[in-house]
């Protein structure tokens, strides 16, 4: 079966624009999940997502959003960016979070210049 | 607050030498714990899940370890190859249950031919 697809693969912004990342799950995940990575921080988590509503949410500001829609697909946005938000950001989808295996995307590369 | 630490940020062995690495937390009572192997700019890719009622569980030359009394986790690769070289991240799902998986920062493997 088909992964977790994330576009872009890659992308450079401007400071204080916006961007809008997207995600695929596996087909028959409800949940999604999104995380930035850094060098300095390792994986963070941003938010999940499940049946198109925000389950949980991690400690980032408001300027990062999300929404699911109703093929599972969801979609993560940054707006007003800056320079500290460079960073791989990945998508990860599973049945069941902890007692499966999350499946994850190849991530994508944001850099703001 | 809940913490988990991988015990080193890089480890250099020998080729066939065992490597071990160490995941700890602190204010947590996982059900569940899972490593994941994570090569540059890709995505991390599962590797092991152990129940909190398991004390070890194996997969060809890998093998992990679950000490719920220290709060610990082993994850050794045994008879490691150059192709092993990659960061080693240990997951853990939140006491809450079915929520997104909380990582530790990893442990960037090196094997020396």
């Amino acid at each position: 079966k088909a992964g977790v697809t994330q576009t872009p693969r890659y992308l450079i912004k401007t400071r204080g624009q916006q961007v809008t990342l997207s995600c695929s799950p596996i087909s028959g995940h409800r949940s999604v999940s999104w995380y930035q990575q850094t060098p300095g921080q390792g994986l963070q988590f941003l938010f999940e997502y499940f049946s198109e509503t925000q389950r949980n949410k991690g400690n980032f500001p408001g300027r990062f959003s999300g929404r699911q829609f109703s093929n599972s697909r969801s979609e993560m946005n940054v707006s007003t960016l800056e320079l500290g938000d460079s960073a791989l950001y990945l998508c990860a989808s599973s049945l069941r979070w902890g007692s499966t295996e999350a499946f994850f995307g190849q991530g994508t590369r944001l850099t703001v210049v | 607050s809940q913490k988990i630490e991988q015990n080193s940020e890089a480890l250099n062995i020998q080729e066939g030498k065992t490597a071990t690495l160490t995941c700890n937390y602190t204010n947590y009572s996982p059900a569940y714990l899972q490593w994941y192997r994570q090569d540059p700019g890709r995505g991390p890719v599962f590797l092991l899940l152990i129940r909190e009622n398991e004390k070890e569980k194996r997969k060809e030359r890998l093998k992990v370890t679950f000490d719920t009394t220290l709060k610990q986790s082993l994850f050794h690769i045994t008879a490691s190859q150059p192709a092993d070289s990659a960061t080693y991240l240990c997951a853990l799902d939140r006491e809450t249950g079915n929520t997104p998986l909380v990582f530790g920062k990893g442990t960037r493997l090196s094997v020396i031919a």
